[in-house]
């Protein structure tokens, strides 16, 4: 069975930095792009940023684009999203998700809540 | 990067058929066939029910379609039930290899 769980959401003050994790399991995690995607409370959902398998390819929404990083480590089964620089507008439930094809998501952890306030 | 646009709710009668259209620009819906549509529901991981432009994962009830006519890609659910009620979102790829989704449509089935 696929699983994909997020971790490391919480409570940080405006321009802090958080880390957010996410493991994988009951997959090939090396044979899939992976992105994250959030969802801010009583808004709709918004892709923050994907990685190619290898890491070869990876993009940012504008939105977030020289503050936040992802990452992987695929001997780890693990996807990573560092967020600097925080804004009370990056406050929302972050998802990863894996791909199948272009923005298209066949699986998705449960979100971490990032909290971001002054 | 602007949210691709959807209606903000539909509604159907049990039995009926709805669609739910997203609307782009030739930079995203109309630029590939990368579109996919998913069902959110309240506190639970969305759910992918169409992925390039009418591709049914597997598991996904024949009862949901998905098409696309230029900057304009659709998702068609037939036989509405109780169940179907919930948020559904497109998603497109764009030519600037980046991600959109749509604004999300809630579905009510009356």
């Amino acid at each position: 069975e696929v699983q994909l769980v997020e971790s490391g959401g919480g409570v940080v003050r405006t321009g802090g930095s958080l880390r957010l994790s996410c493991g994988a399991s009951g997959f090939n995690f090396e044979g899939h792009g992976m992105n994250w995607v959030r969802q801010a409370p009583g808004k709709g959902l918004e892709w923050v940023s994907g990685m190619s398998w290898n890491g070869g390819v990876i993009s940012y929404a504008d939105s977030v684009r020289g503050r936040f990083t992802i990452s992987r480590d695929n001997a780890k089964n693990s996807l990573y999203l560092q967020m600097s620089s925080l804004r009370a507008e990056d406050t929302a439930l972050y998802y990863c998700a894996r791909d199948v094809s272009y923005l298209a998501f066949d699986s998705w952890g449960q979100g971490t809540m990032v909290t971001v306030s002054s | 990067q602007s949210a691709l646009t959807q209606p903000a709710s539909v509604s159907g009668s049990p039995g009926q058929s709805i669609t739910i259209s997203c609307t782009g620009t030739s930079s995203d819906v109309g630029a590939y066939n990368y579109v996919s549509w998913y069902q959110h529901h309240p506190g639970k991981a969305p759910k992918l029910m169409i992925y390039d432009v009418s591709n049914r994962p597997s598991g996904v009830s024949n009862r949901f379609s998905g098409s696309k006519s230029g900057n304009t890609a659709s998702l068609t659910i037939s036989g509405l039930q109780a169940e179907d009620e919930a948020d559904y979102y497109c998603s497109s790829y764009t030519t600037s290899r980046l991600g959109v989704f749509g604004g999300g449509t809630k579905l009510t089935v009356l």
